[in-house]
């Protein structure tokens, strides 16, 4: 069965940068758009942008051009989001999301929850 | 960008009672999805395609709607029901989601 299993949670400094993973199984990796999905409580669900494992193909919503950055490792599966320039405003829970027919999203991590505090 | 305006924003409903969420969309898109949110949990994909239903979803759910103006339904309301739910539009990039209807049970 399909599963993404993301990294665990992260306490990190402001002005500081943070990797989180997340590893697919149960399908063609290279097959599939793997999506990033900002959460913050109260704030709904935001798009960040998507990489295509295949080719390493990326695009990113512009707020998130300059914050976000997505790579894949397609020899263990994994696809990768690192934050850059960290402040509170990106303490939020992210869950990566394998893209159903485009922009939508079939399955789900578990999420990493990022807080950003010195 | 397309906004999801969802309505409303909180509700509860009792055990059989029917149960519409609403989302406008500030421009016209094509279709709608509809995610549900258990808390702590991931969001599922529940309903895509504006009316179809996600692999395992009860038939008391339904999507309907065209243009600006989609919705979705459950039929009978079951204590399983309470959650949030997000609706999302695909189409126009960057893609967005309403900012959720939390849904109790009373």
């Amino acid at each position: 069965q399909v599963q993404l299993q993301q990294s665990g949670a992260e306490l990190v400094k402001p002005g500081s940068s943070v990797k989180i993973s997340c590893k697919a199984s149960g399908y063609t990796f290279t097959s599939y758009d793997m999506h990033w999905i900002k959460q913050q409580p109260g704030n709904g669900l935001e798009w960040i942008g998507w990489i295509y494992p295949g080719n390493g193909n990326t695009k990113y919503n512009q707020k998130f051009n300059g914050k976000a950055t997505l790579t894949a490792d397609k020899s263990s599966s994994t696809a990768y989001m690192q934050l850059s320039s960290l402040t509170s405003e990106d303490s939020a829970v992210y869950f990566c999301a394998r893209g159903y027919y485009g922009y939508t999203y079939d399955y789900w991590g578990q999420g990493v929850m990022v807080t950003v505090s010195s | 960008e397309i906004v999801l305006t969802q309505s409303p924003n909180t509700m509860a409903a009792s055990p059989g009672e029917k149960v519409t969420i609403t989302c406008r969309a500030s421009s016209s898109v094509s279709y709608m999805y509809w995610y549900q949110q258990m808390s702590d949990a991931s969001p599922k994909l529940w309903i895509y395609d504006t009316s179809k239903l996600a692999s395992g979803v009860p038939d008391r759910f339904s999507g309907s709607g065209s243009g600006t103006s989609y919705s979705l339904t459950i039929n009978t309301m079951e204590a399983e029901d309470a959650a949030t739910y997000y609706c999302q539009q695909c189409c126009s990039t960057p893609p967005t989601f309403g900012s959720g209807t939390k849904l109790e049970i009373k």
